[in-house]
């Protein structure tokens, strides 16, 4: 069974200070990883995916992820945080046989000013 | 371009009552999702609508909970009755195809309120 651990709940950081968010997961194959950012009353939407090759994968809003085989692991990365990235994120795996996706329990991002 | 549309965006009810959510996916999307978000936790399937046929319904509560998707485009999810558990947010996304490499695209989701 396919499983993603995101063990980080709340997560501060002040505004233009790094940011890395944790997600390991668990997938008997390659596995397809997501994250996604979700604001308050907002649908999810996609920041970044990873299918194969390059294991550093760029996102929108300025966000990147590596994908760490022998870590099973997916961490978010910003270098510079801004206010508006408060919000909650959340990694996914899923296969490539269908388009089920498994979800962590996310991480509330706080941006201090 | 019109997003995925669901409504309404926030009902409250009293237990053992019925309630109903709608989803108008993304317009030429086949494949149409539900999902079960409890607070605090990343969705959940519930339902997967290839066009009208429901292919992965398996985490779907079948004694309460009921979904049709008829002529392939609107989706409505029911449960009757309702109960205090059943409490959360339910989203609804959509994408081009079933293959994981689809991007999906999520609604802002429905906030049941069960009392």
């Amino acid at each position: 069974a396919q499983s993603v651990t995101q063990p980080d709940i709340h997560i501060t950081v002040s505004e233009g200070a790094s940011l890395e968010l944790r997600c390991n997961y668990s997938y008997g194959a390659t596995p397809y990883l997501f994250w996604y950012v979700q604001s308050p009353g907002q649908g999810l939407q996609l920041l970044l995916k990873y299918f194969s090759g390059d294991t550093l994968v760029q996102g929108i809003k300025g966000f990147e992820a590596e994908f760490k085989r022998s870590q099973s692991s997916f961490n978010l990365r910003k270098p510079s945080v801004h206010w508006s990235d408060a919000a909650e994120y959340f990694c996914a795996v899923g296969g490539n046989a269908g388009n089920m996706l498994t979800f962590g329990g996310g991480t509330r991002l706080m941006v201090k000013p | 371009e019109a997003g995925v549309v669901q409504s309404p965006r926030y009902k409250i009810i009293e237990k053992k009552q019925p309630v109903a959510f709608w989803c108008n996916p993304i317009s030429g999307h086949n494949t149409l999702y539900w999902y079960l978000q409890n607070l605090g936790q990343g969705p959940e399937l519930l339902i997967r609508y290839e066009n009208e046929e429901a292919v992965d319904d398996s985490q779907l509560p079948k004694d309460r909970f009921s979904a049709e998707r008829l002529k392939g485009v609107d989706s409505t999810l029911k449960i009757q009755p309702a109960e205090l558990g059943d409490s959360a947010v339910y989203l609804c996304a959509s994408s081009l195809g079933y293959r994981t490499y689809n991007e999906q695209f999520f609604g802002p989701g429905t906030r049941l309120t069960v009392l």
